[in-house]
């Protein structure tokens, strides 16, 4: 997708250890969103960012956390990976708080 | 708990039938809903968004009709086409609020 790339693209860690997902922009847009998709549940969104170290929670963000340290960078800490977390994730982006941009998406799988 | 309720789960519609999917809301805060395509192995795509001061939008072969007072909104699509087999979300939000919540989703299929 033009303008947000988001590394890796796949996966696969064991149960415990740290993971991070980094979502990276060419935009200058303000806002930036995680989002995890499971089946049954839609998107559902994890942190968001609305500025370089100003950043939020969202619905599901136990066991997470994030950094914004440049404009164009939002990463994406699982601290201590569980299965729980087996998801497809998604960042989005914005110039305002609507019309959002995906990435393309990373598939994590926790063994 | 779902803030937006989207159904059928799933769709299957013959070439040039008009698929209907359907959301409903409890948010009366939410003013913006947007419906996203999204394909295999891809991110989701804004399709077409509305805002509660009109009850119906159309953009290309894709309208979308909204209930104010049933807080609900629908996505028509006519003339489907195979290549509108895909996965539709519809969602939700009010404006400046920084959280878009999305519906389940619906895997439309056009058969050919």
């Amino acid at each position: 997708d033009a303008g947000i790339t988001q590394s890796p693209r796949h996966k696969v860690t064991e149960t415990g250890t740290p993971v991070t997902l980094r979502c990276h922009q060419t935009e200058n847009h303000r806002y930036m969103y995680w989002y995890r998709q499971d089946p049954g549940h839609g998107l559902r969104l994890i942190h968001y960012s609305y500025g370089v170290k100003d950043t939020d929670k969202g619905e599901v963000s136990d066991g997470y956390s994030v950094s914004r340290s440049k404009t164009e960078d939002f990463l994406l800490t699982l601290e201590s990976a569980t299965s729980s977390q087996t998801s497809v994730y998604f960042c989005a982006i914005s110039a305002m708080s609507a019309g959002y941009t995906f990435g393309s998406g990373t598939r994590l799988t926790v063994v | 708990q779902q803030q937006v309720k989207q159904s059928p789960q799933s769709l299957i519609v013959q070439k040039g039938g008009i698929p209907i999917i359907n959301c409903a809301y409890e948010n009366t805060a939410f003013d913006y809903f947007p419906w996203y395509q999204q394909f295999p192995g891809k991110g989701p795509a804004l399709l077409i968004a509305i805002r509660p001061d009109v009850s119906e939008k159309k953009e290309g072969r894709f309208t979308i009709s909204f209930n104010k007072s049933a807080k609900q909104f629908s996505l028509h699509i006519m003339d489907s086409q195979p290549g509108d087999s895909a996965t539709y979300f519809c969602a939700a939000m009010r404006t400046g609020a920084n959280n878009l919540f999305f519906g389940t989703g619906t895997r439309l299929t056009v058969i050919p």
